[in-house]
């Protein structure tokens, strides 16, 4: 049973174009993730939702667009793709505990821009 | 801002321990974590330290943290070849908002 899935795993795609990259959780955490990784393996966070409202919005550009359609569901729209964006994009998922917090991450989405 | 350190790589011989070490800027972290990321794969958290404690060891791992130089270390006592992977440091620094900035990576590579 897959704790974090995403699809698709890999999505080749051309310059301007628009695609989505959708993320599920089945562990009932209550806060999702999505972070970027670039060739460097460099890692860092754009989007986090907790109980489908936006709470970390870090500096990306407006061609990014989260939606969580509930809280087991976080998706990655982004618009008018530029080579710039090919990456890996990891999803996650936590839930708040006293003694802290485990991210549980997905398989990642490579992303190509041509 | 927060920033998070790490050196870029590490060769280990196999059966001998690894230590692979961070440092950290934000002095209001609360929790500090160990992920590990095989190629191909997304990152798996291997363990965490709260900010108050100075040591935890877990099997063949032990961390350590020097709260007042920020710096945290991962030793893997006895490492095997399967320990290859990219090793992560990440620093969580404002609880509730759960919010975690990784560091650079750390890729072990084992000489057999």
């Amino acid at each position: 049973d897959t704790a974090v899935s995403q699809t698709p795993k890999y999505l080749v795609t051309q310059m301007g174009n628009d695609k989505s990259i959708k993320c599920e959780q089945n562990l009932g955490h209550d806060t999702m993730y999505w972070y970027k990784q670039d060739s460097k393996k460099f890692l860092k966070i754009m989007f986090s939702y907790n109980n489908k409202e936006l709470i970390i919005n870090e500096t990306v550009p407006n061609r990014f667009s989260p939606k969580s359609p509930d809280k087991a569901h976080l998706n990655l729209h982004i618009n008018s793709l530029e080579l710039g964006d090919s990456a890996v994009y990891f999803c996650a998922s936590s839930q708040s505990r006293a003694d802290g917090y485990e991210q549980y991450f997905g398989p990642g989405t490579r992303l190509t821009v041509t | 801002g927060e920033d998070v350190e790490q050196s870029l790589f590490l060769s280990v011989r196999e059966g001998d321990s690894s230590v692979i070490n961070c440092t950290y800027t934000d002095s209001s972290s609360t929790y500090l974590y160990w992920y590990k990321q095989e190629p191909g794969a997304g990152l798996q958290l291997l363990t965490y330290i709260f900010s108050n404690m100075d040591m935890k060891q877990d099997q063949r791992l032990t961390v350590l943290l020097n709260k007042k130089d920020k710096h945290l270390s991962l030793r893997i006592a006895d490492t095997q070849t399967g320990d290859s992977a990219i090793y992560f440091c990440a620093e969580g620094s404002n609880f509730g908002n759960e919010k975690l900035t990784f560091g650079t990576g750390t890729r072990l590579t084992i000489i057999p």
